[in-house]
């Protein structure tokens, strides 16, 4: 079946450290994003890639840092620059046409120790 | 700068009751909006997309309305069921560039049986 895998389901930090948050898609998809979701509030985009060896800042990229080495793959680094990542992080692709509708993966909750 | 609301934050219905759930968002230049549920731990699924030129869309027992000049859009759930207790988000496309969404908090959803 095709879909969005993001690895792994939970993952806890230590300050100072750098995580990396997988996402790997087989829909095809030439776009792909990475959204932060705090309780209470929506999603906030961080970064996103419309092609391969592309990507463009988000509203909150601060502190994150992402690769598009493969149309498949797109990593979320979480840098020790972030000082509040305890979140749930969402990857999500879709076609690059004007209404192409959101795919989600089931999301990482990052937690710091 | 585009903010999108949802009211209300929260609702409970018995089983068998249609309701509507409300979204807000203050710049009418959208290219289009899409609803998504999410259930908890989760990642979203597409719902229903409606294009900006569009005045609804229907899915099964789920119908969603759009109106750009006063800014609203509604989300009408017919008959409901245990299983569409979720948390409903939407989101309205902001440019021309990726899908750059900007999200709702929710509506937390609860049907009781």
């Amino acid at each position: 079946d095709g879909g969005i895998t993001q690895s792994p389901k939970y993952l806890f930090r230590k300050e100072g450290q750098n995580v990396t948050l997988s996402c790997e898609q087989n829909l095809n998809h030439d776009a792909m994003y990475w959204y932060r979701q705090d309780p209470g509030q929506g999603l906030r985009l961080i970064y996103y890639s419309q092609i391969v060896n592309d990507f463009q800042k988000g509203d909150i990229a601060e502190g994150y840092s992402v690769s598009r080495e493969k149309k498949e793959s797109f990593p979320l680094t979480v840098t020790s620059a972030q000082k509040n990542p305890t979140a749930f992080y969402l990857c999500a692709s879709s076609l690059t046409g004007t209404d192409e509708k959101l795919f989600f993966g089931s999301g990482t909750q990052l937690s710091v120790l | 700068k585009q903010e999108v609301t949802q009211i209300p934050a929260a609702l409970s219905v018995p089983e068998g009751e249609n309701l509507v759930l409300n979204c807000s968002f203050t710049d009418s230049a959208i290219y289009n909006l899409q609803w998504f549920r999410q259930d908890p731990g989760k990642g979203l699924t597409s719902l229903l997309l409606i294009q900006s030129s569009q005045r609804e869309q229907t899915s099964g027992r789920l119908n969603a309305s759009l109106d750009k000049s006063s800014g609203r859009s509604t989300l009408y759930i017919a008959a409901s069921q245990p299983g569409d207790s979720a948390t409903y988000l939407c989101a309205v496309r902001r440019d021309n560039y990726g899908q750059n969404f900007v999200f709702g908090p929710g509506t937390r959803l609860s049907v009781l049986p």
